[in-house]
């Protein structure tokens, strides 16, 4: 199993949409969880830190499942300017070292 | 621009060369890491540095890897003996570190090995 997994899509949805990325995670000992963003050519970016107790940012939401080791990323009211690669951060568990899934290709439709 | 620099942007080098790649991080950032990208993957953690001592480098990075952080400024990544199966996105990124985790990512330096 992969210690961070990522459907890697494409999905597809209309303007205005929702759409909801899921992670899973192996280390249960990992304590660090973030969304960063990816254009196409370009660095990764945080997109947003994911708490326990999930957090919101305007239209995005995280959550954090530790019970079943999986975050999720829920975006409303999809833009075109959302289109691009979501990529999932875990820490290995007690460490700084950071394990990126393979990200989740997302494309928004006019 | 205070950002995460990366130079060079581009490097094409033939099979066999060695090359070095530099990471000028954000100065107040006391970690530093390097990854690898290739294409439709996400990045890879290759090693990191907490000010000038390394911390952790990945088991996959084989011996013609090296990484260094002299003075806990800038980095530089170097690759021995170039294969082709190195061509890829070198990516620095750093982070304040003191409970603050959020990494900062330079734009990258893109390996081609010929």
């Amino acid at each position: 199993r992969k210690e961070v997994e990522q459907d890697p899509g494409p999905f597809n949805v209309p303007e205005g949409a929702t759409v909801a990325f899921n992670c899973t995670y192996s280390n249960s000992a990992s304590q660090s969880f973030f969304w960063y963003r990816q254009d196409c050519r370009k660095e990764p970016k945080l997109l947003m830190s994911v708490y326990s107790s999930g957090n919101e940012d305007g239209r995005f939401t995280a959550q954090l499942n530790r019970a079943s080791q999986y975050i999720s990323l829920l975006i409303r009211d999809s833009k075109l300017s959302d289109s691009a690669t979501y990529l999932c951060v875990v820490n290995e568990g007690g460490t700084y070292k950071y394990i990126f899934g393979t990200g989740t290709r997302l494309k928004v439709l006019a | 621009d205070t950002g995460v620099s990366q130079d060079p942007r581009h490097k094409i080098t033939k099979r066999g060369q060695n090359v070095t790649f530099r990471c000028d991080p954000i100065s107040e950032h006391n970690r530093l890491y390097w990854y690898r990208q290739t294409l439709g993957q996400g990045p890879e953690f290759l090693t990191y540095f907490q000010n000038e001592a390394q911390l952790e480098k990945s088991r996959l990075l084989s011996d013609r890897f090296s990484a260094e952080r002299p003075k806990g400024s800038f980095s530089t990544l170097e690759i021995q003996r170039t294969e082709q199966g190195d061509s890829a996105m070198y990516l620095c990124a750093s982070s304040w570190g003191q409970g603050e985790e959020t990494q900062y990512f330079g734009p990258g330096t893109r390996l081609l090995v010929l």
